[in-house]
């Protein structure tokens, strides 16, 4: 399976709800992103977390990242129609004479139904 | 406005046709990468380079190539496309390498008959 895997595949919340998507990586990294992308569009940063942060805000995002678990959740507060997108995880590492890599999960869809 | 940009949006071509996706950025980003989308399979890496003529291999680099002579632009070559490569092709770049966060272009959508 891949390094990053998220759950829910899908989710499909009532304006004003909350919506949580969690993801799951297997080797250490140096940090965790979360992008959104809407349909046929390209993807958007939304946060990146590090190996030692434990949780970071940005308006109603909130993300947590567990790195004894190997696993971070995206959590919307409040969530409105127009938060209907996918929304992926990625996993950033660090590779010796590379840089860097960056591996994407499969995505969570999210529909916000008003 | 910051903006990375590729060209074209769609294209519909035929099996060995040579054909070249552009892509361009304005923010002075070191880093660049191209990614195809798949139903199932999620975001793969193809190339990506991390200044002007360095170029490496990512995950999924077999029918492509690419080339970086200037900072700005890191266009994709498909020398003989196949129907196999047909999908949603995504650049994307960053400041100093992959782990920073990535600004993506709008994407490019290529059918191969």
């Amino acid at each position: 399976s891949q390094q990053g895997e998220e759950d829910p595949q899908a989710l499909s919340i009532q304006e004003g709800e909350n919506a949580t998507m969690n993801c799951s990586y297997k080797t250490s990294i140096n940090n965790l992103q979360w992008y959104r992308q809407n349909s046929g569009r390209g993807l958007v940063h939304l946060i990146l977390i590090r190996s030692n942060e434990r949780e970071k805000h940005s308006g109603r995002l909130r993300v947590t990242l567990d790195t004894s678990k190997k696993s971070s959740s995206l959590l919307i507060t409040a969530s409105r129609a127009a938060d209907t997108a996918s929304y992926f995880c990625a996993t950033g590492l660090l590779i010796y004479n590379q840089g860097g890599k960056l591996i994407f999960g499969q995505g969570t869809e999210l529909s916000v139904k008003p | 406005e910051a903006q990375v940009t590729q060209n074209p949006r769609y294209l519909i071509t035929v099996t060995g046709k040579k054909l070249t996706v552009t892509c361009s950025q304005n923010m002075n980003h070191e880093y660049m990468s191209w990614y195809r989308q798949d139903p199932g399979l999620g975001l793969r890496q193809i190339y990506y380079s991390m200044n002007v003529e360095v170029t490496d291999k990512g995950d999924v680099p077999e029918g492509y190539k690419v080339s970086r002579k200037e900072k700005r632009n890191f266009p994709l070559i498909l020398e003989s496309p196949s129907p196999n490569q047909t999908s949603l092709y995504f650049c994307a770049s960053s400041r100093g390498h992959s782990n920073q966060p990535q600004h993506f272009g709008d994407g490019t959508r290529l059918s191969i008959l």
